[in-house]
């Protein structure tokens, strides 16, 4: 039973534009979670994260929002940049399980077109 | 500042051969894990480790072996390589919190084929 999920495997964006990637979640536990970059040939990259606490957080271009009632997480991207074409996996942890335990998506696969 | 090290970055085995992959890292962190990466199917977790001495089975553990003998090192080994267990791996470091949630630092990955 997968319990987060990434139901887009794919999008694209013109570039300029806005990049809205989705994540849902089925464990209520999780009170932790993150996005992560990762290039072809790469590991993932550390990109943003969000406690249970906050429903928003704000890093330049990037900002994740959190609606635990739906328990459903976004990534926007604005303006999106060639630069940001890359797979990018949302993960929770719960501090019940430590915190360091990380649980990922199948990832999505964003192509922003120049 | 190397962060995770992995090494071999690419690696071809025969179905039956053995090897271990190395992951170092030099952050001091407390946690370290091991994830295999397949088409469609996102990082599962194989094994990981809470500090030296202490390891733990996660997602998909079968067909993998680990020790942690320092805070540094946490090799996995492939007992009897499969053509199951071609994939991308990745291993991962991160301190232990006290409970707000932390990151995880990756590796560059280890590009496994068994034929």
């Amino acid at each position: 039973d997968q319990q987060v999920k990434q139901n887009s495997p794919s999008l694209s964006v013109q570039e300029g534009r806005i990049s809205i990637l989705n994540c849902d979640y089925t464990n209520s536990m999780f009170d932790y979670f993150l996005w992560y970059k990762k290039y072809p040939a790469e590991g993932p990259t550390f990109l943003i994260s969000i406690s249970s606490i906050k429903d928003k957080n704000e890093d330049g271009r990037f900002t994740v929002f959190l609606n635990k009632s739906a328990k459903h997480l976004s990534l926007h991207i604005v303006p999106s940049q060639p630069g940001d074409s890359a797979v990018y996996f949302c993960a929770a942890s719960h501090s019940g399980a430590g915190s360091y335990q990380l649980t990922f998506g199948k990832g999505t696969k964003l192509s922003v077109i120049p | 500042n190397a962060g995770v090290t992995q090494t071999p970055k690419f690696q071809v085995l025969k179905t039956g051969q053995s090897m271990t992959l190395q992951c170092a890292q030099d952050m001091n962190h407390e946690y370290m894990s091991w994830y295999r990466q397949d088409p469609g199917m996102g990082l599962r977790l194989i094994h990981y480790s809470v500090g030296a001495g202490i390891t733990d089975q996660g997602e998909v553990p079968n067909g993998y072996n680990v020790s942690r003998s320092t805070t540094e090192d946490f090799p996995l080994r492939l007992l009897s390589a499969a053509p199951s267990q071609t994939s991308v791996y990745f291993c991962a470091s991160s301190p232990i919190s006290g409970g707000s949630g932390t990151e995880a630092f990756f590796g560059q990955g280890t590009r496994l084929t068994v034929v």
